[in-house]
């Protein structure tokens, strides 16, 4: 069964403070690591697709990096607008086109 | 760009009643998705469709039903509502590998 675990569940920086956020998963045959921001009461945004060990790829202050274990998402001196809940999903070879979510972490930055 | 519209935002229900919840797509995808999210933890995949007319079951499927005669529309149906089910249901579509989320609709049931 594709497992996701995301760590820490909450974190709290200060503006410019930079930091990442982990992404541990197990699958049968990864067909695609995602990452999403969600913002309070809205629905979650994608922001990346990772799909083999060693990939990365960067937007603004974030960078997300997969190996064969786990996802980082590396935010780079965050100011408050980044503020929002992170999600980290798999997608397996079984799963067909299905993802499986991690719980997400809560970043806060203060400023 | 309305990309995926859900609706309604808000709803209660009390306890045995029904509903629908309302999914379109403009994008001409072939997938589309419902999950429900509970507080603090991750979203859980109900059901889904790979095309107009093919539905199959996700995660947590019990209590639910949809249909799919469209492209474009891809409704959740709760027939008898539990308290179990109040949560926040999202909608979802793809072309292919990304998936793009509905803002959701917030259900209580009391």
């Amino acid at each position: 069964e594709d497992q996701v675990t995301q760590s820490p569940e909450a974190l709290r920086l200060q503006e410019g403070e930079s930091s990442s956020l982990n992404c541990s998963y197990t699958v049968s045959g990864l067909r695609g690591l995602f990452w999403y921001r969600q913002d309070p009461g809205k629905g979650p945004e994608f922001l990346f697709t990772l799909y083999s060990a060693g990939e990365e790829k960067e937007k603004e202050r974030l960078k997300a990096t997969l190996t064969k274990k786990e996802s980082f998402l590396h935010i780079t001196a965050p100011k408050p607008e980044d503020s929002a809940t992170y999600l980290c999903a798999v997608r397996g070879t079984k799963g067909a086109q299905k993802l499986v979510f991690g719980q997400g972490t809560r970043l806060t930055i203060n400023p | 760009n309305a990309g995926v519209t859900q609706t309604p935002k808000f709803r209660i229900l009390k306890i045995g009643q029904s509903m629908t919840l309302q999914c379109t797509q403009d994008m001409n995808h072939n997938y589309m998705y419902w999950y429900r999210q509970d507080p603090g933890m991750g979203l859980k995949l109900i059901y889904y469709s790979v095309g107009a007319g093919i539905t199959d079951k996700g995660e947590v499927p019990n209590g639910y039903n949809v249909s799919r005669s469209t492209t474009e529309d891809f409704p959740l149906r709760l027939e008898l509502a539990a308290p179990s089910q109040t949560s926040v249901y999202f909608c979802a579509s793809s072309a292919d590998r990304d998936q793009y989320f509905g803002a959701g609709t917030r259900l209580s049931v009391l």
